[in-house]
């Protein structure tokens, strides 16, 4: 089975630190991507990669980047933490065929 | 651009069955997807099906397309609690990395 880990299940910051959250998959997919999750908005894309160090913006890139050093790790880094940011962060890969997308199991961010 | 609707709460008495609904707006969508995300967990796929197909049936799941008027249904026959999560529709067109996703219905089975 694809396992996509997220590195913390709950994370806690305050406003204006620098924040990462890591993503790791094992199952040397090429595509990987990084969404968040609000009541009543659905997903919705913040970042992907097709590749190492290739990056494209999704819908909502503004105050987030990423990085992709190796192909099994998808980092999101949030620069300077706003409260409105506090979400549930979610990570997925997408297999071979780009059929399907397995997601790991969240990391759900405050930022006080 | 792209839209995926998807009505946001459904309550079915244990035993019933539940159906959730699904529209798109991209004609050029290949693959229809359904997601289930139990509480404090990912979105884990359920079931998907191609646009060239009208119909899937997987045990106690059953999805129907109707292509020409961009609708996808999911049906659970003898709903469980157990089915108690958010299921999520997605649509993604064959060459694209990236499936568009409807905002979630929550589905709430009560005894």
């Amino acid at each position: 089975d694809v396992k996509v880990t997220q590195s913390s299940r709950y994370l806690v910051k305050r406003t204006g630190e620098k924040v990462f959250l890591e993503c790791v998959q094992d199952m040397d997919h090429e595509n990987m991507f990084w969404y968040r999750q609000d009541p009543g908005l659905g997903l919705r894309l913040i970042y992907f990669s097709y590749d190492v160090k290739m990056k494209e913006k999704g819908d909502i890139p503004e105050g987030y980047s990423v990085s992709r050093e190796k192909k099994e790790r998808f980092s999101l880094i949030l620069e300077s933490a706003s409260t409105n940011q506090t979400s549930m962060y979610l990570c997925a890969s997408s297999s071979p065929d780009r059929e399907k997308l397995f997601f790991g199991s969240g990391t759900q961010l405050s930022v006080l | 651009g792209e839209d995926v609707e998807q009505s946001l709460f459904l309550s079915v008495r244990e035993g019933d069955s539940s159906v959730i609904n699904c529209t798109y707006t991209d004609s050029s969508s290949t693959y229809l997807y359904w997601y289930k995300q139990e509480p404090g967990a990912g979105l884990q796929l359920l079931t998907y099906i191609f646009s060239n197909m009208d119909m899937k049936q997987d045990q106690r799941l059953t999805v129907l397309l109707n292509k020409k008027d961009k609708h996808l249904s999911l049906r659970i026959a003898d709903t469980q609690t157990g089915d108690s999560a958010i299921y999520f529709c997605a649509e993604k067109p064959g060459g694209s990395y990236i499936p568009t996703f409807g905002r979630g219905t929550s589905l709430i089975v009560h005894p």
